[in-house]
């Protein structure tokens, strides 16, 4: 079955502080991974994905696929961080199409 | 804005009334999605279109949902005999076929509660 699991629903940091956001996922065939982010009061936005291999507002993810991880990391956070963030998984049809699957987030709450 | 809109933003009704949610998808998206979101937990796939084709719907939409997609622009979904356990929010998501990744993007949803 395919699934993506996020273990913390929270994760409470200071500022400055060295951020780990966990996501693990079940997929049988070559998986594509993305995080996506919501801020306060706006919509669910795309953060990274996994095929980029690029840092975005300071956030990286590595695909891990001997431990099927794909893990967010962030070296110092900052309070503007604070928000909810979403590992999902691209799952592609025949068709040619993909429809994500979600975890069920992660809320960052960075504390000044 | 030129992003995903959503129509109405909140909507409260009585359990057993009829509800439609509106979505319009960035121009020239020809590929759109509805998912739906309870609270704690993840966006969850609902339907997909592709241009005006209906080409994917989940286990989790019931007889009494329906979404149309019918000139291949915007979609709208359909909720009879709403229920309380309907209570969510609804999103809405675009593509373009082909584009880099194939990107998907969202609207800000749309909220119903059924009392």
């Amino acid at each position: 079955a395919q699934r993506v699991t996020q273990p913390e629903k929270l994760l409470s940091v200071f500022k400055g502080a060295p951020v780990e956001l966990k996501c693990n996922y079940s997929y049988s065939g070559s998986p594509e991974l993305f995080w996506y982010v919501q801020y306060s009061r706006q919509r669910l936005q795309l953060l990274l994905r996994h095929i980029s291999r690029e840092s975005i507002k300071g956030f990286t993810a590595d695909l891990n696929k001997g431990e099927t991880s794909f893990h967010l990391k962030k070296p110092f956070a900052q309070e503007e961080d604070s928000a909810m963030y979403y590992c999902a998984l691209s799952t592609m049809f025949s068709g040619g199409y993909n429809k994500l699957i979600f975890g069920a987030g992660t809320r960052l709450a960075v504390h000044p | 804005d030129t992003g995903v809109s959503q129509d109405p933003r909140h909507k409260i009704t009585k359990r057993g009334q009829n509800v439609t949610f509106r979505c319009d998808p960035i121009s020239e998206h020809n590929r759109l999605y509805w998912y739906r979101q309870t609270l704690g937990q993840g966006p969850e796939f609902l339907t997909y279109f592709q241009n005006e084709a209906q080409l994917e719907k989940s286990r989790l939409l019931s007889d009494r949902f329906s979404a149309e997609r019918p000139k291949g622009s915007f979609s709208t979904l359909e909720i009879q005999r709403t229920e309380q356990g309907d209570s969510a929010m609804y999103l809405c998501a675009s593509s373009l076929e082909g584009n880099s990744g194939n990107t998907i993007y969202f609207g800000e949803g749309s909220w119903l509660t059924v009392v």
